[in-house]
């Protein structure tokens, strides 16, 4: 069974601060995703990585940053953390082999 | 521009009914996936069912089927005999393919299925 790990899985910042996200999966997978979800708006892509060291902005890569620094892991990092920021955040990993995602439970950010 | 659309915000059904959802795509590129993920009440996303775009014959997985209709850039989503289990939001995906590796996602259609 796939497994991606978030932590943390509740986080309350404050606005000017530093925030940082993590993944971790054991699946091996190459590929791994930040999503963020908000009412409306669906699951939005804001970075992903194709393995070990690489990192590409997705469609609303603004204030965030994003590290792979090995196979397991996927951080996503808010430098100047803003309330805009506020919302649920997804990560999940790439399985071509059966051509789907597999997703983490989710860390919902409030930035006060 | 938007890729994927869902139009269905919400729909209510009856226990033991049959529900479609409606999802339409944007794409240049010849081969694509399409992808139906669940969203339970816990915030759990998981994947239900997957139609690759050279296949004709439409996906089925229990009793969730796709209806696939290519020129119309609609992949829908059938629940047969609606269980109260399957009251989620389903988001309708696509990734571009071969080379491309990011997945979009519609903005989900919240399903209730009623007893």
């Amino acid at each position: 069974e796939a497994a991606v790990t978030q932590s943390p899985r509740n986080k309350v910042a404050v606005t000017g601060g530093k925030v940082t996200l993590s993944c971790n999966q054991t699946n091996n997978h190459n590929n791994m995703y930040w999503y963020r979800q908000d009412t409306g708006h669906g699951l939005r892509l804001i970075h992903y990585s194709y393995g070990a060291g690489s990192t590409e902005k997705g469609d609303i890569p603004d204030g965030y940053k994003a590290s792979r620094p090995s196979q397991e892991n996927f951080s996503l990092i808010l430098e100047l953390a803003t309330p805009s920021q506020t919302s649920v955040y997804f990560c999940a990993s790439g399985d071509w082999g059966k051509n789907t995602l597999y997703f983490g439970a989710g860390t919902r950010l409030s930035v006060l | 521009a938007q890729k994927v659309t869902q139009t269905q915000t919400s729909i209510s059904v009856v226990e033991k009914t049959t529900v479609t959802m409606d999802c339409v795509y944007e794409t240049r590129d010849s081969s694509y996936f399409l992808f139906w993920y669940k969203q339970t009440a816990s915030g759990e996303i998981v994947f239900l069912i997957r139609q690759d775009s050279y296949k004709k014959e439409n996906a089925t997985v229990g009793h969730y089927s796709l209806n696939f209709q290519k020129p119309k850039s609609s992949i829908g989503l059938i629940i047969t005999a609606t269980q109260i289990e399957d009251s989620a939001v389903y988001f309708c995906a696509m990734r571009e393919g071969p080379g491309y590796q990011n997945f979009y996602f519609g903005k989900g259609t919240s399903l209730t299925v009623i007893p």
